[in-house]
């Protein structure tokens, strides 16, 4: 079975300064790779996604994330945060079925 | 904006009555899968429907069903509600191309079960 440990619950971080968002996953086969963006009072946006190919992955927003297979992790980075910014992110994985797995969320906050 | 709606936004109730909510997919989106997300909590998966029937199914208790229309509509029903049923609901839209499976959320409605 799969599963997504999202490794903080909130992350506090001035503007402009870099984040680091953690996401560890664990399955026994191949996975396809996910990080979602929920503003308040909204469904979730895609930011980016991991197929297959260059583990540096780069999305939206100025989001990118790195794959890496043998610590099973998804980390999603910014250098440079917004106010704007201020959203809870989920991390998922898809083995390709019909089952999407979703962390927990993580709640960034970017302060002025 | 993921062409993906969901009605109605918001949704109270009371403990053991039956409540429809409705999501209409993006054309010629023919799966759509729907999610709970209790308050502080990521997405649960609760089933898939493809070409109107059922695909699969979370850990959920049949109280909770679907339905998918041709014109890309579909409902989740859910009956007997309970105060725990209280959540975001989602609903997403895939085209399955049997490689990228980028699913399009709708906004979610938000029931309350008092």
């Amino acid at each position: 079975a799969q599963s997504v440990t999202q490794l903080d619950s909130q992350v506090p971080v001035f503007e402009e300064a870099p984040v680091e968002l953690r996401c560890n996953y664990s399955s026994s086969v191949s996975v396809y790779l996910f990080w979602y963006v929920q503003y308040p009072n909204q469904g979730l946006q895609l930011l980016l996604k991991y197929l297959s190919g260059s583990t540096l992955v780069k999305g939206i927003n100025g989001f990118e994330a790195e794959f890496n297979k043998s610590q099973t992790s998804f980390h999603l980075r910014k250098p440079s945060v917004h106010i704007s910014d201020t959203a809870e992110y989920f991390c998922a994985v898809d083995t390709g079925g019909f089952k999407t797995i979703f962390g927990a969320g993580t709640r960034l906050f970017v302060k002025a | 904006e993921t062409g993906v709606t969901q009605s109605p936004t918001h949704l109270i109730k009371t403990r053991g009555q039956q409540v429809t909510l409705r999501c209409s997919s993006q054309s010629g989106h023919n799966t759509v899968s729907w999610y709970q997300q209790a308050l502080g909590q990521g997405p649960q998966f609760i089933f898939q429907y493809y070409r109107e029937e059922e695909n699969g199914r979370g850990n959920f208790p049949p109280r909770f069903s679907g339905l998918q229309f041709p014109n890309y509509s579909s409902e989740l029903n859910v009956n007997a509600l309970e105060l725990d049923d209280s959540a975001l609901y989602l609903c997403a839209s895939t085209y399955p191309t049997g490689v990228d499976n980028e699913q399009f959320f709708g906004p979610g409605t938000r029931l309350t079960v008092l």
